[in-house]
Formats: C-alpha cells, structure tokens, sequence
C-alpha cells in the first residue's frame, strides 16, 4: 500500500533563513507524483509544487524546491528566504494513479511551521 | 475567477441526526474528490466522481456515508446518524478532468457532531 510519513510534527526557522520538511514515501507503483500542499490557519489547501516520477529535474516554483531523491524515496520541500506569512501545515501527498485515470491522493500528517521574526 | 466553495462554513448537529455538506466544485471541472481531516492529521480520501458517476467509493468510513453529484457540478456528502466521531473538516477539491494532476481544494466545511 502507499504511504506517505512526515516525521517532523513541527519545526521551526528564523525569518530570513532556508528550512527543509522532510517527506518520504513508498510505493511499487513506477508511475507517481509527488505534491506540497500548504495549509493556513484559515484551512484552505494551497498547492505549492509537484514532481513526477519521471522528471528529470527538481521542481522548483518561486521559493519552494523539492528535494527528489527517488533512489531513496524522498521529496523534501525546502523553502527559501523564510517570511512570517510562510507559517503554516504543510502536507506532502503523493498521487496514487489508479487503472481509472484518476489521481487519489494519499497524504501525510504534516508539519508545522513556524517563522519566527 | 471563482473557486471551489462549500457550504456551510460550518456545522454543528446532534448525535444521531443527518448532516448535508455542498460542494461547488470549479466550472468545467468534470473530476470531483471529497476528502476527510480529522483535528490535527492529514487528509483522507472518501470519495472520487468523474461527471456524475462516481467510480471510486472506497474511502466512505462507512454505509451511513453517501454521496451524490448532479450536472457533473454540485455535489452533496451526507452523513446519516451523525457519531460524534465524524466530527471533521470535510474538504471538496476539482480538477479539470480525470487525469489532471492539480486539485484545486474548497475552504472545507467544520462539522462538530455533540
């Protein structure tokens, strides 16, 4: 069965500084992909980057990259440059690509972010 | 443009009593998820719909969970005999069709079961 762990429940950086959440998965699947969710106290789910398991590269979007190491089945997102509006849960999820189609996502417990000024 | 939007924001019933929760999902968006998060956890998988039919039920807890999608837009989660461990935040998410990878998530709606 898929599976996705966050071990960190909550982490904390200074403004300003870079921070990595940790993410690891598991899967038989050959074909996946791999997402970061950001969510606010006000509960809405924020996408924020998605990586294939095919993609060459990392991904990266703005301040967020993903860490992709496929060998050992990990997707860190780090985060740049930290700001105070970056304090939040953030969910890494992974797309399970059934014979549907369809993408069901399977997510973590998430992490806790707090930036402090 | 609009987002997925959900009503209500929130609702709070009594054990044993039926619950409707309303998701709108994007316009032209023909692949609707319905997901549960418990306080402090993750996101469960309850329910996919492509158009109106709804191929993947695997995620429902249990039979007093069902669901419906009308003209592959609204669609309703209810909850029947309301247990207080349903009390939840029930997320709705589209996307623009079935293999799209982006979900596009509603605010959810808080649902406290006394």
């Amino acid at each position: 069965a898929q599976k996705i762990t966050q071990t960190q429940p909550g982490m904390f950086v200074q403004e300003k500084e870079a921070v990595t959440l940790d993410c690891t998965y598991d899967t038989s699947d050959p074909s996946y992909g791999l997402f970061w969710y950001k969510q606010p106290s006000s509960g809405e789910m924020i996408f924020l980057i998605y990586q294939g398991s095919y993609d060459q590269q990392n991904a990266t979007e703005g301040r967020y990259s993903l860490n992709f190491q496929k060998a050992r089945k990990s997707a860190n997102l780090v985060i740049s440059a930290s700001q105070l509006g970056d304090s939040a849960m953030y969910f890494c999820a992974m797309r399970e690509a059934l014979l549907g189609g369809y993408n069901k996502l399977i997510f973590g417990a998430g992490t806790r972010l707090a930036v402090h000024p | 443009g609009a987002g997925v939007s959900q009503s209500p924001s929130n609702k709070v019933t009594e054990k044993g009593k039926d619950v409707e929760l309303r998701c709108d999902p994007i316009s032209g968006h023909t692949a609707l998820y319905w997901y549960r998060q418990r306080l402090g956890q993750g996101l469960e998988f309850l329910i996919y719909f492509q158009g109106n039919s709804a191929p993947d039920k695997s995620g429902l807890p249990s039979d007093r969970f069902s669901a419906e999608r009308t003209g592959e837009s609204v669609s309703t989660l209810t909850i029947q005999r309301t247990q207080q461990e349903d009390s939840a935040v029930y997320l709705c998410a589209s996307s623009l069709q079935e293999g799209a990878f982006e979900q596009f998530f509603g605010p959810g709606t808080r649902l406290t079961v006394l």
